[in-house]
């Protein structure tokens, strides 16, 4: 049973660029979520994908935006690259958008140069 | 922003000794939850106590729960080497914002053999 996945692991970019990631959740799960971490601090949420609708969303500039997709996957865009973006990206999936627990993927850490 | 704030920031001890971090937080909580991450990777689920439950066990590891206090404690018991990473309390306000959770900074366990 594969957990949640993510793509790519490792990448960097420029400032001003754009970045795609990729998650598919665990199997079975229809939600998926996203994290920003940066380095030496706690996980901050981005937002909530449900139905192919975003469904919540925390404190983030609309420079990040995100979709999913009938297989429940999802992508999170993030446009005009800042040098303050590079972070791990963490993606959790979970059975429904109200469940206690979600699972997290190993994250891909996004460098901007 | 976050939510809560472990103490401390980092804790060291010795294999077989027990380890105890602290949690506060500021708002009304459905639920708090313990993760752990290994290595600035993906994070691992520990532990949840509910808002109704005062303290819970699994395993080596012991929760506390003070609403009145709002503050939580996570107790590691006969630590091992293999326990080193970060530790984040983790709150879900539920309600219109059940899903999102607020993690803190964590606190840095470094076991030594």
């Amino acid at each position: 049973d594969a957990g949640v996945t993510q793509s790519p692991t490792h990448l960097i970019k420029t400032r001003g660029q754009q970045v795609t990631l990729r998650c598919s959740p665990k199997s079975g799960h229809d939600t998926v979520s996203w994290y920003q971490q940066a380095l030496g601090q706690g996980p901050q949420f981005i937002f909530q994908y449900y139905e192919e609708e975003e469904r919540q969303r925390g404190n983030f500039p609309d420079r990040f935006s995100g979709h999913q997709f009938p297989n429940y996957s999802s992508e999170l865009n993030v446009n005009a690259l800042l040098l303050g973006d590079s972070a791990l990206y963490l993606c959790a999936s979970s059975l429904g958008p109200g469940r206690d627990t979600i699972y997290f993927g190993e994250g891909s850490w996004l460098t901007v140069v | 922003s976050q939510q809560g704030e472990e103490d401390p920031q980092a804790l060291s001890i010795q294999e077989g000794e027990n380890a105890t971090m602290n949690c506060s937080y500021k708002t009304s909580i459905n639920n708090l939850q313990w993760y752990r991450q290994n290595s600035g990777r993906g994070l691992v689920h520990l532990i949840l106590i509910r808002s109704n439950e005062r303290e819970k066990h699994s395993g080596r590891l012991r929760v506390t729960l003070d609403t009145s206090k709002k503050s939580s404690s996570l107790l590691i018991t006969a630590s091992r080497a293999a326990d080193t990473a970060s530790y984040f309390c983790v709150t879900n306000a539920g309600g219109t914002s059940y899903g999102k959770l607020t993690f803190g900074q964590g606190t840095i366990l470094t076991v030594h053999p």
